[in-house]
């Protein structure tokens, strides 16, 4: 057990509406992640942290914002949600510092209709 | 792009040793491999990583030829449970962070 807890584990909602996702790990680690996942494909990076305040881009930011205003969590908002963000999405934690391997959590299936 | 190759499926007998193959022919110095697998749609599990030596844990070894080009995941003895999409991850170089490019993996389908 990783110790990440995401919520809600499912979702259903319409487009336009904002979404926020909840990363929510009890060890303290510096470094969070978030990835969504779709049929066919593998992870694919949508933003990290590597501290309080501290975020940048990954490689499917456009559409999705962050923040991380304590240790423990790490948010993901969809501030006007589309169609094209339906997906799995999942938080990883990374203990220890660089090279260090990632802890994937049960992630959350987001519909929207 | 993913830095990795792997072939798309793979089957085992159960009981039988797994061996994945992994492609990384481009890989830096200071790049490391891990290896993840999936299971169904759960989130990925962690399995072994390594920079250039041969590494084994309780769940597999990671064998790493001398160039460091290729490698292979060993599941000793394979049971259903090990049936999962394994990915071979090259890590992103640059930063403190570990940024994870993934692949569409290879699905491991272990036989009775």
């Amino acid at each position: 057990d990783a110790g990440i807890t995401q919520s809600p584990r499912h979702k259903v909602t319409e487009t336009g509406t904002p979404v926020t996702l909840r990363c929510h790990q009890t060890e303290n680690h510096r470094y969070m992640y978030w990835y969504r996942q779709d049929p066919g494909h593998g992870l694919r990076l949508i933003h990290y942290s590597y501290g309080v305040k501290d975020t940048d881009k990954g490689e499917v930011s456009d559409g999705y914002s962050v923040s991380r205003s304590k240790t423990e969590d790490f948010l993901l908002t969809l501030e006007s949600a589309t169609s094209s963000q339906t997906s799995v999405y999942f938080c990883a934690i990374q203990p220890g510092g660089r090279n260090q391997p990632q802890h994937f959590g049960d992630g959350t299936r987001l519909s929207i209709l | 792009d993913a830095k990795t190759t792997q072939p798309p499926s793979m089957d085992c007998a159960e009981g039988r040793a797994a061996n994945l193959p992994c492609n990384h022919s481009t890989i830096s110095g200071n790049e490391y491999v891990y290896w993840y697998r999936q299971i169904h749609s759960q989130g990925p599990q962690y399995i072994i990583h390594g920079l250039k030596n041969n590494e084994t844990n309780e769940m597999a070894s990671l064998i790493i030829t001398e160039d460091r080009k290729s490698s292979t995941l060993i599941l000793p003895h394979a049971t259903l449970r090990d049936t999962a999409v394994y990915y071979c991850i090259v890590s992103a170089a640059g930063g403190a962070t570990n940024k994870l490019i993934f692949g569409t993996g290879t699905l491991l389908a272990v036989q009775p």
